[in-house]
């Protein structure tokens, strides 16, 4: 099975500000990454897929890269609604998440 | 508009058998693509992809629970059903009826289930 390593865990950063979550694989999984966020008490929801391609509705701040094992989650100028737990995950064999990184506003 | 609603026992008790049924409408499970999957995350912790059943019938399990795990669909009915054997607390768990793969794009509300004597 694939393994999905994601950091940080967890991060803390200023409105407008630019963060960036990373996830690595445990092999190559060319680009079958997603992304998803997770508000608190809500399920996941998908913003990312295929590593860059962002969901229809995903404000054009969200961006995502990477090829092979690792990937990258860049959120440009952090809105407070972005608060929110990230998972990466990937396709390329039975799908599996990454440990999540939680998001909050200083 | 694709829905996606997960029913079932809001508890069990260790050893039993778990049945959660899927009930969804916006789409239908015998058209060529679709997917629907099943996806638990215990209270403050990550998301585990559980199993998956597509439109033709082929049905994929997690290989840490895949003695525990059945998948089924009842087209007819718009319905995905996943069993999960012996359960035990740590099955304790929001448990999330998804559609689609390799986008996990629809998402259920998701339902608590406890395990406990």
């Amino acid at each position: 099975d694939i393994q999905m390593t994601q950091s940080p865990s967890s991060l803390s950063a200023s409105v407008g500000d630019r963060v960036t979550i990373t996830c690595q694989a445990s092999q190559d999984i060319t680009n079958y990454l997603n992304w998803y966020q997770q508000k608190p008490g809500k399920a996941p929801k998908l913003l990312i897929y295929d590593t860059s391609s962002l969901e229809t509705g995903v404000p054009s701040r969200f961006s995502g890269s990477g090829f092979g094992t690792d990937f990258t989650l860049t959120i440009n100028n952090l809105q407070p609604e972005d608060i929110a737990t990230y998972y990466c995950q990937q396709f390329e064999n039975l799908p599996s998440f990454g440990p999540g990184t939680k998001v909050d506003i200083k | 508009q694709v829905t996606l609603k997960e029913s079932g026992p809001a508890l069990v008790k260790p050893t039993q058998t778990l049945t959660l049924t899927c009930t969804f409408s916006g789409f239908s499970l015998s058209t060529t693509g679709m997917r629907v999957n099943w996806i638990r995350q215990p209270p403050g912790k990550a998301l585990e992809w559980l199993a998956r059943i597509d439109w033709d019938d082929d049905k994929f399990y997690s290989t840490s629970l895949k003695t525990r795990l059945t998948i089924s669909k009842d087209t007819s009915k718009n319905q995905v059903v996943l069993t999960m054997t012996n359960m035990d607390p740590v099955d304790t768990a929001t448990y999330y009826c998804v559609r689609g793969h390799p986008l996990l794009s629809s998402w259920g509300q998701g339902t608590l289930v406890t395990v406990s004597s």
